[in-house]
């Protein structure tokens, strides 16, 4: 089955700076790639997805990335505020069967 | 627009028993993921229900077992609960129309087994 590692595991950054966090699956038929935002107590909340047919997406100030052939894909936070602190969990999916990161905790310090 | 809910938030069960979580999708969906989130980790699939069959499952024992009704709500039963049961389960709903992958989660049931 689809393996997703994601790292780092854990990422603090000052206000203002760019975060990245980076994400490899092993299963080529995965075609839909979403990141999920998990703030304390609360449910995964998508902030962002792309398909295997397009290499970026952007939506203000989050964009991600995908690379097909080297089974990569990256989430990449600009201007980060200290409401961007939470746990994100990157995931692979085919049509009907989604597998998660084991998450970064981001830590936005003012 | 009703998002996903589940019943019940909490539940505090003993080694053994058995336990019923209930998932109802966003309005409009007729699909349900089913995923089970320990401590610290990312949520594992456990199964996908799509007209009232299990299309998919992760990889977890049969005492992990799954129902959808026609109205596309949807139980998660575990029998012979372990202690290494406890754990946040959520379920997600997504439509299968126009293979649209998005999958929205519900608040979770947390799950503690003694």
């Amino acid at each position: 089955g689809e393996n997703v590692e994601q790292h780092p595991s854990t990422l603090s950054v000052q206000e203002g700076d760019s975060a990245v966090i980076k994400c490899t699956y092993s299963d080529s038929a995965s075609n839909y790639f979403p990141w999920y935002k998990q703030e304390l107590g609360k449910r995964p909340q998508l902030i962002i997805d792309i398909r295997s047919n397009v290499g970026e997406k952007k939506d203000q100030r989050i964009a991600v990335t995908l690379n097909k052939t080297a089974k990569h894909f990256s989430l990449h936070i600009t201007e980060t505020q200290p409401e961007d602190s939470a746990v994100y969990f990157c995931a692979a999916s085919t049509y009907n069967d989604m597998r998660f990161g084991a998450g970064t905790r981001l830590t936005v310090k003012p | 627009d009703a998002g996903v809910t589940q019943s019940p938030t909490h539940l505090i069960k003993t080694r053994g028993q058995q336990v019923t979580l209930r998932c109802s999708p966003k309005s409009g969906h007729d699909t349900v993921s089913w995923y089970q989130q320990a401590l610290g980790q990312g949520p594992q699939f456990i199964f996908q229900y799509y007209e009232e069959e299990e299309r998919q499952r992760g990889n977890f024992p049969d005492r992990f077992s799954g129902h959808q009704f026609p109205n596309y709500s949807s139980e998660l039963n575990v029998n012979a609960l372990l202690l290494g049961d406890s754990a946040l389960y959520l379920c997600a709903s997504s439509l299968v129309e126009g293979f649209s992958y998005e999958q929205y989660f519900g608040p979770g049931t947390r799950l503690t087994v003694t």
